[in-house]
Formats: structure tokens, C-alpha cells, sequence
């Protein structure tokens, strides 16, 4: 089946950069986008999801971009922390399911 | 708000016994929750989506009597791993549908397994 996927597997980064995350997804009937960041050991967290009526929304020290003509997301991180040391996943929704299809993340570290 | 529980935390078991984790929605009801699978360095993988009162529903290539799910009530479900072995440790994690009108999903910390 169609299936999310992620640009990058790693993203090095300096403390205080901006960071952008990006993802490629398959199916154009996708009509819901979500960001997670899981910690290691621990469940995924929210970060910001994003519709297909829109292309861009901000969150506090993100913002997630939506291209639905190439079919791309991308998350920005601005000023990163160290504590934005984790996995990124995106993970998509086509309509009329609940079941969400993730991609195989992006392992962020940050650099002091 | 929409905070899920998972209950162990980590849990170590002899091969050919059962494991059971819990799945708790703490502050919302849940019609529908779903359980992954995650190995080291890679993506979640759906295992099933558990609906409240009626039979889960597994994808393609998950054993239904090998990982036994129970939707009992609307915060509760459990995965029961059944005559665990070594390949079946892993880290499960739960996640629960909320209440709005596109699919938030909210996830459990996790349960990590591991099969001696």
C-alpha cells in the first residue's frame, strides 16, 4: 500500500539553528498531516498537524508547510534546543480512515 | 486534557508465557485505539485498531491469536502477547482516537518487551 516517507534519515544541527524536517507521502487523498517527536523509550508525542485546505500553520517554534502539488510536508524547528534531540515522524490520514501511515522518521541532534 | 496510559512500562517474560499491557485513556473516551509495534530505529507499525464492544481488527500479516486484543470499555483495551518468544520483544504503544472531527491520535508511552 501507499505509504509515507521521510528525505533524510539523520538532520546534525547547531544549537540555535533552524532545523527543517522533511517528508514525501503517496497518497494524494490524504487530507490530514500530523508531526510527532518521540523521545527515545518513550510514545510519540504531538507536535502540530495541518489540514489539506491549508499549506502552512505555526505552532510555538514551528511551523509545518504542505505542498500538496509534489506531495510534501516539512516541519521547521526554529532557534532548536537541545531538547529537540529526538525522532521525527510524519504521519498522514486519508479520508474516511483512522488509521494514520507513518514514515520512518528523521533522527534529529543537536549540536551545542 | 487526552492523556493515555499504558501499563507496565517494561516488562520482562520467560519464552512460551503471556503478557498482558493495558491501555488506559485517562481523561476522554475512547471508541476506537490502536496498537503498534515498534523495533529499534524504525517507523511504528499498526498491529490492529480496537473498537469498543466488538472484535479488533488486525492488518495484514499480525497474528490475531498470537497478540490477543480486548476492548472492553471506552478506556480500556488490552494486548495480551500469547506464548511469547524471543522475536516478539519489542516496544507497544497504544494510541486512542479523540472526539474531534479528523483523526487526532493520542499515544501511550509505550510498553517495552522483552522475551528471554
Amino acid at each position: 500500500g501507499e505509504s509515507v516517507g521521510l528525505h533524510l534519515p539523520t538532520l546534525s544541527v547547531q544549537e540555535g539553528d533552524n532545523s527543517i524536517i522533511n517528508c514525501a507521502y503517496s497518497n494524494s487523498a490524504s487530507d490530514y498531516f500530523i508531526w510527532y517527536k518521540q523521545e527515545s523509550g518513550k510514545g510519540p508525542q504531538f507536535i502540530i498537524d495541518i489540514r489539506s485546505n491549508m499549506d502552512k500553520r505555526q505552532g510555538q517554534r514551528v511551523t509545518v508547510l504542505l505542498n500538496k502539488t509534489v506531495k510534501h510536508l516539512s516541519l521547521q524547528i526554529a532557534a532548536t534546543q537541545p531538547g529537540d534531540s529526538a525522532v521525527y515522524f510524519c504521519a498522514e490520514n486519508p479520508p474516511g480512515d483512522y488509521k494514520l501511515s507513518f514514515g520512518a522518521g528523521t533522527t534529529v541532534t543537536v549540536r551545542a | 486534557g487526552a492523556v493515555v496510559s499504558q501499563h507496565p512500562s517494561w516488562v520482562i517474560c520467560k519464552s512460551g508465557t503471556s503478557v498482558k499491557i493495558e491501555c488506559r485513556s485517562l481523561d476522554f473516551q475512547a471508541t476506537t485505539m490502536f496498537w503498534y509495534r515498534q523495533f529499534p530505529k524504525q517507523s511504528l507499525m499498526l498491529m490492529a485498531t480496537s473498537n469498543e464492544g466488538s472484535k479488533a481488527t488486525y492488518e495484514q500479516g499480525v497474528e490475531k491469536d498470537k497478540f490477543l486484543i480486548n476492548h472492553a470499555s471506552l478506556t480500556l483495551s488490552t494486548l495480551t502477547v500469547t506464548s511469547a518468544h524471543p522475536e516478539d520483544s519489542s516496544f507497544y504503544i497504544c494510541s486512542a482516537n479523540g472526539q474531534g472531527e479528523y483523526n487526532e491520535q493520542f499515544f501511550g508511552p509505550g510498553t517495552r518487551l522483552t522475551v528471554l
